[in-house]
């Protein structure tokens, strides 16, 4: 079963233009983690965020998570060419058999030099 | 260089064949994880292992098999069960199950012929 789900599933850019993505998740959660996937590749982990933290940064990159509402979004700022991925958020349940990372479809984005 | 290993990249399966991908990390993480991944979509998870010779269920277990020998490999078997097996494989493996962050392998693509 897929816990959280991206918005948009696709998302085209001007470089140095910022970058939103959205996650809704279903149940409580842990802890909800993002990675990047470049084409045929594996998935690299971004960051991670946790139930009791309302936003993170990390470099270019600044996660909030809103647990009222079950959503997160990723904010990518002055984005360049080469964060061209997909881009996929990830939740642990606070509850459950074995704790795992569901994954959600993710959001495609490209941007243009 | 520390890190997780799959082979093959590519790998072809034939009608009523039963092919294995191999993962091995030198991480020395406990926990190991066996991904399927269609075109455009997210994560579903196949198998994991939280210890040595013990491995339980993930979402869409039916038709694969894994091993759990030893704590550097997870080989992940495609059964002939498996009626639709064309899709990217990934491998991941965690310090400790939940998990905090998962580092993945550069992924198997299968193809039916």
């Amino acid at each position: 079963s897929q816990q959280g789900e991206e918005d948009p599933q696709a998302l085209s850019i001007q470089e140095g233009e910022n970058a939103t993505m959205n996650c809704s998740y279903k149940t409580s959660i842990n802890n909800l983690q993002w990675y990047r996937q470049n084409s045929g590749r594996g998935l690299v982990h971004l960051i991670l965020i946790r139930s009791n933290e309302r936003e993170k940064h990390s470099g270019r990159l600044r996660v909030t998570l809103d647990t009222s509402k079950k959503s997160s979004s990723l904010l990518i700022t002055a984005s360049r060419a080469a964060d061209t991925a997909s881009y996929f958020c990830a939740t642990v349940p606070l509850r459950g058999a074995g704790n795992m990372l569901t994954f959600g479809g993710g959001t495609r984005l490209m941007v243009k030099p | 260089d520390g890190g997780i290993t799959q082979s093959p990249k590519y790998l072809f399966r034939k009608e009523g064949q039963n092919v294995t991908l191999s993962c091995e990390q030198n991480l020395n993480h406990d926990a190991m994880y066996w991904y399927r991944q269609d075109p455009g979509q997210g994560l579903r998870l196949i198998y994991y292992s939280q210890i040595v010779n013990d491995f339980q269920k993930g979402d869409i277990a039916e038709g694969y098999s894994v091993s759990r020998e030893k704590k550097e490999s997870f080989p992940l078997t495609v059964t002939s069960a498996q009626k639709n097996p064309t899709a990217f494989y990934l491998c991941a493996s965690s310090i400790v199950p939940g998990p905090e962050k998962l580092f993945f392998g550069s992924g198997t693509q299968l193809s039916v012929l």
